[in-house]
């Protein structure tokens, strides 16, 4: 099945600063990358996603990239705020499967 | 508004007690699907169902039961098998389970056995 894998589990970073998080996925036949933010104590929410035929899609502050090559896609966060501190996952849906997560800190 | 709503929000179990978990959503959605989540841990796929009258176990379905009589209901039963039951609970909804769609979450049970 799929395996996926998310990197950083912990990241913390100063508010301003960016924040980079990266998922790396096996099953070659994934053709939709979504990234979700969940708060403490909520369910996730999806917040970007991008489909197999573009490399990159942004929305104010958030990025997706995706390298097919590579199997990998990544969340870029811009100009950190407090806010953004929450836990963040990865999955590519094909296969019903969810990275581990990241805590992404910001600290003020 | 459209949404997927999961009731009670908290919920606590004696030792041997079956209990069940509500999920319904109103966004005509056709795939739903049940994860458990352990503190500090990721989301782990109990139970998906694609269709009405249809579900397939996912990678912890043991000590778990669902139905799906309804498109809308997708309610999760934590039976006195499931030796480990203390998580928090999501359900989630998407149009498919095909390769293009995302989900959408409820706000989660957290279930506590005392």
């Amino acid at each position: 099945g799929e395996n996926v894998e998310q990197h950083p589990s912990t990241l913390s970073v100063q508010e301003g600063d960016s924040a980079v998080i990266k998922c790396t996925y096996s099953d070659s036949a994934s053709n939709y990358f979504p990234w979700y933010k969940q708060e403490l104590g909520k369910g996730p929410q999806l917040i970007i996603d991008i489909r197999s035929n573009v490399g990159e899609k942004k929305d104010q502050r958030i990025a997706v990239t995706l390298n097919k090559t590579a199997k990998h896609f990544s969340l870029h966060i811009t100009e950190t705020q407090p806010e953004d501190s929450a836990v963040y996952f990865c999955a590519p849906p094909q296969k019903l499967v969810f990275g581990q997560g990241t805590r992404l800190t910001i600290n003020p | 508004d459209g949404g997927i709503t999961q009731s009670p929000k908290y919920l606590f179990r004696k030792e041997g007690q079956n209990v069940t978990l509500s999920c319904e959503q109103n966004l005509n959605h056709d795939a739903m699907y049940w994860y458990r989540q352990d503190p500090g841990q990721g989301l782990r796929l109990i139970y998906y169902s694609q269709i009405v009258n249809d579900f397939q176990k996912g990678d912890i379905a043991e000590g778990y039961s669902v139905s799906r009589e309804k498109k809308e209901s997708f309610p999760l039963t934590v039976t006195s098998a499931q030796k480990n039951p203390t998580a928090f609970y999501l359900c989630a909804s998407s149009t498919g389970t095909g390769a293009h769609y995302g989900y959408t979450f409820g706000s989660g049970t957290r279930l506590t056995v005392v």
